[in-house]
């Protein structure tokens, strides 16, 4: 029911830099509503990473950055550590369904 | 610091009405700007927005679940009752609620959610 695409998994080794994709439309990333991401910790609340495409709330590390490219998004995570470990979902509005949309998820895993 | 706990009952029958409270702290929906929605996760499945309530008394929902669902705030009480009704077996999800401010379009913070099954 996700209207937002993102790929099921992506894992790399410690220090590396994985890349999430998040593929919309012209009704919500495309329109300009803004992309946000959250990380969900295994057993514990989404909590929020990176608000308005590229914007880290106080307390996230610089090690994760986000950015937009016409209807997609995308969260990287550079210097990968074992506690970056978890599932990472993007969202943003949909004009057209006029609400909130998730993205499909994303786990990433620290080899 | 702003906080946020969901409560009602972990266990319900098909065809009930979940009743799910929500009880925050650290901000008030007396002011101009803030919001209260309801978010739920189905075990090992994505996220998907649900309703939404405004300072103003504007509510939003899901267009896919719009005819089940009602959202209400008690302002008095720092309180925001979501309401959904006909349950089956596929509304089993923990059920978060997340503070929003309008125009920015994101969810902070989330409460710690509560896990609803829904037995047939």
């Amino acid at each position: 029911q996700s209207v937002l695409t993102q790929p099921p998994s992506v894992s790399g080794a410690p220090g590396q830099r994985v890349t999430i994709s998040c593929t919309g439309s012209s009704s919500n990333i495309g329109a300009g509503n803004g992309v946000h991401w959250y990380q969900q910790l295994p057993g514990t609340a989404p909590k929020l990473l990176i608000y308005g495409y590229s914007n880290r709330p106080s307390g996230v590390p610089d090690r994760f950055s986000g950015s937009k490219s016409g209807t997609s998004a995308s969260l990287a995570i550079s210097g990968l550590q074992a506690e970056d470990e978890a599932d990472y979902y993007c969202q943003s509005y949909d004009s057209t369904l006029s609400g909130y949309v998730f993205g499909t998820g994303t786990k990433v895993t620290v080899l | 610091q702003i906080t946020l706990k969901e409560s009602g009952p972990t266990v319900v029958k098909r065809t009930e009405t979940l009743t799910l409270t929500c009880t925050f702290s650290g901000f008030s929906l007396r002011n101009a700007g803030v919001g209260v929605a309801w978010i739920r996760q189905p075990p090992g499945k994505a996220l998907e927005w649900l309703a939404l309530v405004y300072w103003d008394d504007d509510k939003r929902y899901s267009p896919s679940l719009k005819s089940r669902v009602t959202i209400i705030k008690d302002t008095s009480k720092n309180q925001v009752v979501f309401r959904m009704t006909n349950m089956d077996p596929v509304d089993t999800a923990t059920y978060y609620c997340a503070h929003m401010v309008v125009r920015t379009s994101y969810f902070d913070p989330w409460g710690q959610g509560i896990l609803v099954t829904v037995s047939s």
